[in-house]
């Protein structure tokens, strides 16, 4: 009873490090997001992914990467870590279609702190 | 610009207390709100929303939408300690079924 999963848990990056955040669903949705929680801010979408082969940017894309490796898996890099990057990164899932009005599925989330 | 608005930002009752949470919004290509319960982790689905004045109820909480006055309500009775949590309230617009966030509502029940 997997659903969304997340790795790592935690991370601390230095400064111009780069890294990558690992989502996999197991519960076959076609559609696949990534994004961040700062204290006072809410959830801001980071990138999405509608279906397998296609990503589009979210509202704060800037400083990230994504890639749809297949229906399962959906990653998050970044290049060159910046301070302004520490938050927690939530990726969460859901099915996609004509018709269809489910809601999101989110995994643990990755803390992530940059020095 | 999408805009979800949660009010109040932070509340403390005891146990027992009824309290009402508040979303207002304005969004472009409407398709549902939803609420969500954020713990520790991973924020939870509580309720989805597509239609005005159809409550949706489930134990002690329930939410209403009015899409006229661009609201929605999250309603909780006779709280209890494990209700504590932060509420999100989020809108689910466009084809692509992106959702955009409020800041959330930090509940806190005391014995």
């Amino acid at each position: 009873n997997a659903g969304v999963t997340q790795t790592p848990k935690f991370q601390v990056l230095k400064t111009g490090q780069s890294m990558t955040l690992q989502c996999a669903q197991d519960m076959n949705h076609n559609s696949m997001y990534w994004y961040r929680q700062d204290p006072g801010m809410g959830l801001r979408l980071i990138y999405y992914s509608a279906s397998e082969g296609t990503t589009d940017k979210g509202e704060v894309p800037n400083g990230y990467n994504v890639s749809r490796l297949n229906k399962r898996e959906f990653s998050l890099r970044l290049e060159s870590a910046a301070p302004s990057q520490t938050s927690v990164y939530f990726c969460a899932s859901s099915p996609q279609g004509a018709g269809i009005n489910q809601p999101q599925h989110f995994g643990d989330g990755t803390r992530l702190s940059i020095l | 610009e999408d805009k979800v608005v949660q009010s109040p930002l932070s509340l403390v009752v005891h146990e027992g207390d009824t309290v009402t949470l508040n979303c207002s919004y304005e969004v472009t290509n409407f398709r549902s709100l939803l609420w969500y319960k954020q713990e520790k982790k991973a924020p939870t689905f509580l309720f989805m929303l597509t239609s005005s004045g159809i409550e949706k109820k489930s134990g002690r909480l329930s939410s209403i939408l009015d899409k006229k006055e661009l609201f929605s309500i999250l309603n909780i009775t006779a709280t209890q300690t494990g209700d504590s949590a932060v509420y999100l309230c989020a809108l689910r617009t466009g084809t692509a079924s992106k959702l955009t966030f409020g800041t959330g509502t930090r509940l806190q029940v005391t014995l």
